[in-house]
């Protein structure tokens, strides 16, 4: 039974380009939610997808969207990289909207120079 | 000014001794917690959770204790192993609308010397 994936493990990028990070749930979860973990600290939510649907959302800007694909796995977007936007990119997979435990991917390690 | 997240909390151990990572949640709304563990490179790793309808659950090596009037959060490990040692996150979940989002705390790192 395969856990969440993501992909790419590691991407360098320069200010001001765009970047799409992807997701797959953990088989039979149908929710996928995403954090930014800077360097120490713990992660920060982004936002929740359930039914092709956000239905939380963070303290982000409009520079960060996502989408979710009817087979589960889900996308995020973020347009005119900042340095701050640098970190590690977690997707969580869940069921039921979330109401039941998360599990985490291995994450994408974004640099932004 | 250095950061919040360079001073995270460090608890040290040796092997076979029993450990106990504490966490202070904010959000007195707040009706599931989790333990998660994350290592160096890696995501976060589920360890237990507890619903606040509860105010200890065990499984195994492991324990979270709830005291909701302080709004404290612990996770106990027995018999610590060098494998244990890593980076120890509590997250919150508000019920109601905020449902699904978790809230971290800054972390514990746990280090076990053989």
């Amino acid at each position: 039974d395969a856990g969440v994936t993501q992909s790419p493990t590691h991407l360098i990028k320069t200010r001001g380009q765009q970047v799409t990070l992807r997701c797959s749930p953990k088989s039979g979860h149908d929710t996928v939610s995403w954090y930014q973990q800077a360097l120490g600290q713990g992660p920060q939510f982004i936002f929740q997808y359930y039914e092709e649907e956000e239905r939380q959302r963070g303290n982000f800007p409009d520079r960060f969207s996502g989408h979710q694909f009817p087979n589960y796995s889900s996308e995020l977007n973020v347009n005119a990289l900042l340095l701050g936007d640098s970190a590690l990119y977690l997707c969580a997979s869940s069921l039921a909207g979330g109401i039941e435990t998360q599990y985490f991917g291995p994450g994408t390690r974004l640099l932004v120079l | 000014g250095e950061s919040v997240g360079l001073h995270l909390p460090t608890l040290s151990v040796q092997e076979g001794d029993n450990s106990i990572i504490n966490c202070a949640y904010s959000n007195s709304a707040s009706d599931y917690f989790i333990w998660y563990k994350q290592e160096s490179g890696k995501g976060p790793q589920f360890i237990i959770d507890i619903r606040s309808n509860m105010d200890k659950r065990q499984g195994q090596r492991v324990t979270v204790l709830l005291n909701k009037t302080v709004k404290h959060l612990s996770l106990q490990i027995a018999a610590t192993q060098p494998g244990d040692s890593a980076v120890y996150f509590c997250a919150e979940n508000a019920g109601g609308t905020s449902y699904g989002k978790l809230t971290f705390g800054q972390g514990t790192i746990l280090t076990v010397h053989p």
